[in-house]
C-alpha cells in the first residue's frame, strides 16, 4: 500500500518567493494534517482537515500561510511570500477518523535563503 | 494551553540495559500516542493508548498510560543499537478531535 506522498521532498528558495507543498493522503483516509518541525519549536500542528473541510487552522503562523484540500486525495500548503524563518521540515499526515493513528508522509525539507 | 513534557530530553545508554522515558501532560486525556523518528526520516507510529491502565508491548518496547497521574511511560528492555532514535509522545485532549500536541521528544542513543 502506498503511504502518504509528499512533494517536493526538498525545496530551496529565496526569500519572497512563493512555495507550494503538496500532499496525497492514504486512500480512504478522511482526515489530513499539516505539521511543521523545527529544532526550536518541535512538532507543531498547522492545520487539519476532515472530509476536505478545514477544522482547525489555529496553528497557521500568519496570513502568509494557506492550505487547501480541493478533494479527498490532494492537499496543498502554500507560503507566500516565504521568509527564512519558514525553513523547516513540513510533514503531512492522514488518518481514518475513529481509528486513532496518524500516518506521516516523508516530509518536505524547506530552506528559504 | 496543553503542555506535553518528556524527560529526559537526551538519553545515552549501553546495550543490554533497561530504561524508561516519561511523558507528562497537563490536561485530562484518555488518548496518548508514541511515535519514533529516525534522523532525517518521518514519524512512525509505535503505540496508541486509549484508556487508563492501558499497556502495550512490541518487542523490547512497552508503553503504559496512567490518566489519573497524566503520565505515560515508554520502557526499553535490554536495549539494542537499532532502538537509537527520537521518541515522541503525543496527546489528544479532546475526544474525537484528532488534534495532537506533541512532546519535545527524547533522543535515545544506544552505545554498543
Amino acid at each position: 500500500d502506498a503511504g502518504v506522498i509528499q512533494s517536493p521532498r526538498h525545496e530551496v528558495t529565496e526569500m519572497g518567493q512563493e512555495v507550494t507543498l503538496r500532499c496525497k493522503p492514504i486512500s480512504g483516509h478522511n482526515s489530513l494534517f499539516w505539521y511543521r518541525q523545527t529544532m526550536m519549536r518541535g512538532l507543531e500542528l498547522l492545520i487539519y482537515f476532515n472530509n476536505n473541510v478545514p477544522i482547525d487552522d489555529s496553528g497557521m503562523p500568519e496570513d502568509r500561510f494557506s492550505a487547501k484540500m480541493p478533494n479527498a486525495s490532494f492537499s496543498t500548503l502554500k507560503i507566500q511570500p516565504s521568509e527564512p524563518r519558514d525553513s523547516a521540515v513540513y510533514f503531512c499526515a492522514s488518518s481514518l477518523s475513529g481509528q486513532e493513528t496518524q500516518y506521516f508522509g516523508p516530509g518536505t525539507r524547506l530552506l528559504v535563503l | 494551553e496543553l503542555k506535553v513534557e518528556q524527560n529526559p530530553l537526551f538519553l545515552s545508554m549501553q546495550e543490554g540495559k533497561n530504561y524508561t522515558i516519561y511523558c507528562n501532560y497537563s490536561t485530562t486525556s484518555d488518548r496518548l500516542y508514541w511515535y519514533r523518528q529516525d534522523p532525517g526520516k518521518s514519524l512512525e507510529s509505535l503505540f496508541v493508548l486509549l484508556s487508563n491502565g492501558a499497556v502495550k508491548q512490541e518487542g523490547r518496547l512497552m508503553a503504559s498510560l496512567d490518566t489519573k497521574a497524566r503520565l505515560s511511560t515508554l520502557h526499553i528492555t535490554a536495549a539494542v543499537h537499532d532502538l537509537s532514535a527520537t521518541y515522541f509522545c503525543a496527546v489528544d485532549p479532546d475526544f474525537g478531535n484528532e488534534k495532537l500536541t506533541f512532546g519535545t521528544g527524547t533522543r535515545l542513543t544506544i552505545i554498543p
